[in-house]
């Protein structure tokens, strides 16, 4: 079985550009989280859905949106991109979203 | 608000040596503790904890938890290169609807030959 995918897997942007990251979740998972990791820090939380519907959102500005389709797959998007949006983003999925997360590799974005 | 504290934040030891990680936490609506291992990118599972004195083992590593201390150890004896990593304690939480995970900054273990 395949595991969590992203993609893509590093990214080089502008500051002021808008970003799509995408994730697959694995199969059969119905929840999709999404989580920030800047260096030498843990992953921070961004959002949560399930069957489509945004779970949970966190400290985030508006620039930060995502969605959820019909086959489960996520994808991120951030308008305006900052210096600080600089991160490692990793997409967890899970059956339910409330135990059992897998995460993928992750997409490295350098914002320049 | 959610906080999640590890100690050490690093740690340099020689193979064959035994490590013990700490994590200490506070999450609305607890569910569960998690533990994570990152080398590269991908967080690697390794334990979801839910009942308080219980010890889960698996080879090498092992962890328990203390829901009235609010806290976590991760052990690992027999220290080889390969552990060399991050390792993420994370407990579950539910805000509503939402579940999340909460991670600490991570102690990053330097297993030397």
């Amino acid at each position: 079985d395949a595991g969590v995918t992203q993609s893509p897997t590093h990214l080089i942007k502008t500051r002021g550009q808008h970003v799509t990251l995408r994730c697959s979740p694995i199969s059969g998972h119905k929840s999709v989280s999404w989580y920030q990791q800047v260096l030498g820090q843990g992953p921070q939380f961004i959002f949560q859905y399930y069957e489509k519907e945004e779970r949970g959102r966190g400290n985030f500005p508006d620039r930060f949106s995502a969605r959820q389709f019909p086959n489960y797959s996520s994808e991120l998007n951030v308008n305006a991109l900052l210096l600080g949006d600089s991160a490692l983003y990793l997409c967890a999925s899970s059956f339910t979203g409330d135990y059992g997360y897998t995460f993928g590799s992750g997409t490295r974005l350098t914002v320049v | 608000e959610d906080k999640v504290v590890q100690s050490p934040l690093s740690l340099v030891v020689h193979e064959g040596d035994t490590v013990t990680l700490n994590c200490s936490y506070e999450v609305t609506n607890f569910r569960s503790l998690l533990w994570y291992k990152q080398e590269k990118k991908a967080p690697t599972f390794l334990f979801m904890l839910t009942s308080s004195g219980i010890e889960k083992k698996s080879g090498r590593l092992s962890s328990i938890l203390d829901k009235k201390e609010l806290f976590s150890i991760l052990n690992i004896t027999a220290t080889q290169t390969g552990d060399s990593a991050i390792y993420l304690c994370a407990p579950s939480g539910s805000g509503g609807s939402n579940y999340k995970l909460t991670f600490g900054k991570g102690t990053l273990l330097t297993v030397n030959p």
